[in-house]
């Protein structure tokens, strides 16, 4: 079965702190990918990635960075977080084919910053 | 860039018919997903067009139309547990891989 952890379900944080926020996929698959979500913005994404150390930016990059050292991790950093940045964080993985675009979903992590 | 416009609420009856529209402007456009999301859960792939046409999968179908830019999810037989929030999402590709943009989502509420 497909699965796609993050490494907390719920996080507190205060403004400035540096926050790590890790993916793990078992399914071997090249792309990963960061989202965050807000109520009524739907599913934005921050940071995607399509091999090992390779990383794009997304549509809302600014605050954020990420890692790729391994294939099957992916780790989404808040270098100084601010309140603005509470918000849920999906982080989803898929394999390249031209013929479908499956995206598989961790199960998220509710991240609040005070 | 992408954009993607649907409805933001949509209500219907138990054992109704639904159909959640979704229309997009991009570049690079690839192929239109659908994907449910319940209250408190993760996202999850429902169907995938890249052709014209519809795909039909057990109660849902997806239509895709390229020259209008436009698509739909069309959910039969409507059941209480089909509650949730359908994303839309483009797949485009630039010069290294392909990603998606979602649209803001529609909450479906099925009533009894």
């Amino acid at each position: 079965d497909v699965k796609v952890t993050q490494s907390s379900r719920y996080l507190v944080k205060r403004t400035g702190e540096k926050v790590f926020l890790e993916c793990v996929q078992d399914m071997d698959h090249e792309n990963m990918f960061w989202y965050r979500q807000d109520p009524g913005l739907g599913l934005r994404l921050i940071y995607f990635s399509y091999d090992v150390k390779m990383k794009e930016k997304g549509d809302i990059p600014e605050g954020y960075s990420v890692s790729r050292e391994k294939k099957e991790r992916f780790s989404l950093i808040l270098e100084s977080a601010s309140t603005n940045q509470t918000s849920m964080y999906l982080c989803a993985s898929s394999f390249p084919q031209g013929s479908t675009d499956t995206q598989y979903f961790g199960p998220g992590t509710r991240l609040t910053v005070l | 860039g992408q954009s993607l416009e649907q409805p933001s609420e949509v209500t219907a009856v138990e054992g109704a018919i639904v159909q959640i529209n979704c229309t997009y402007q991009t570049s690079g456009f690839y192929g239109l997903s659908w994907y449910q999301q319940h209250d408190g859960g993760a996202p999850t792939f429902l169907s995938y067009n890249a052709l014209d046409g519809l795909e039909e999968t057990g109660r849902f179908s997806s239509f895709l139309s390229r020259s209008d830019s436009y698509g739909y999810l069309l959910l039969q037989e409507l059941q209480m547990k089909d509650s949730a929030s359908y994303f839309c999402a483009g797949l485009a590709y630039n010069t290294n891989a392909g990603k998606s943009t979602f649209g803001d989502g529609t909450t479906l509420t099925v009533k009894p």
